[in-house]
């Protein structure tokens, strides 16, 4: 069964250092998205990714974040300056955007440690 | 702005037993999904049941249903013969798009805890 990949599992860098972490949504899927779940508290959206631009961010997404599809299988999320606050565990969900179907699906997600 | 709450933090129930956590949400959207995510101590998101607002019949995936009341914006999950592996977090979620059936972003819900004792 097709399934949503994300690498590396664990991530720890120093504050103020930049951070790309990579996804590989399932391959005939058209909607990407980034979540972040800092630990002990609920999922909250990031950005969503359409026909190759952003179609809906939200107010944590700010200009530290940016999202690219570099080729036709990646998905990555570059946060450029880290800060304490960003650790927390990142998830890339993907979805097909036919008819019929609105589920996402996630990947196993990234845990970013930021020291 | 649609917001989705779970009252319950915690909840338990014993192995074989039925436990239903609830959860509500709040909009001015009439085509919307709803769904119920589990993410066990190993932090995956895996979906367990979803369902679409104009349907009126209640969803169900073998020991998982729910109850979805869209008058009353509720939709409860209803785990029938609770097994040990059950034992997780629970997230309800709301799904909306301006365009039908295209992406469109998940919001969740602050999560229940369940413990599912032998």
């Amino acid at each position: 069964e097709p399934e949503v990949t994300q690498t590396p599992s664990h991530q720890v860098t120093q504050m103020g250092q930049e951070v790309i972490l990579r996804c590989v949504p399932i391959s005939n899927h058209l909607y990407f998205y980034w979540y972040r779940q800092i630990l002990g508290q609920k999922v909250e959206f990031l950005v969503s990714f359409y026909n190759n631009e952003i179609s809906e961010k939200s107010e944590i997404f700010d200009d530290q974040f940016s999202v690219e599809r570099p080729d036709g299988s990646n998905f990555t999320l570059k946060i450029r300056s880290t800060k304490l606050e960003d650790s927390a565990m990142y998830f890339c969900a993907s979805s097909p955007g036919t008819s019929g179907s609105f589920e996402q699906f996630f990947g196993p997600g990234t845990r970013l440690t930021v020291l | 702005a649609q917001t989705v709450t779970q009252s319950q933090p915690e909840m338990s129930v014993q192995e074989a037993e039925t436990v239903t956590l609830s959860c509500t949400y709040d909009t001015s959207e009439n085509n919307y999904y709803l769904f119920w995510y589990k993410q066990p101590p190993s932090r995956q998101m895996i979906l367990v049941i979803r369902q679409e607002a104009y349907k009126q019949q209640n969803a169900t995936e073998n020991r998982f249903s729910v109850n979805f009341q869209k008058a009353a914006k509720s939709f409860s999950l209803k785990i029938s013969d609770s097994q040990l592996g059950d034992t997780a977090m629970y997230f309800c979620a709301f799904g909306f798009s301006l365009i039908y059936n295209q992406g469109g972003k998940l919001i969740f819900g602050q999560g229940t805890e369940l413990s599912v004792k032998p």
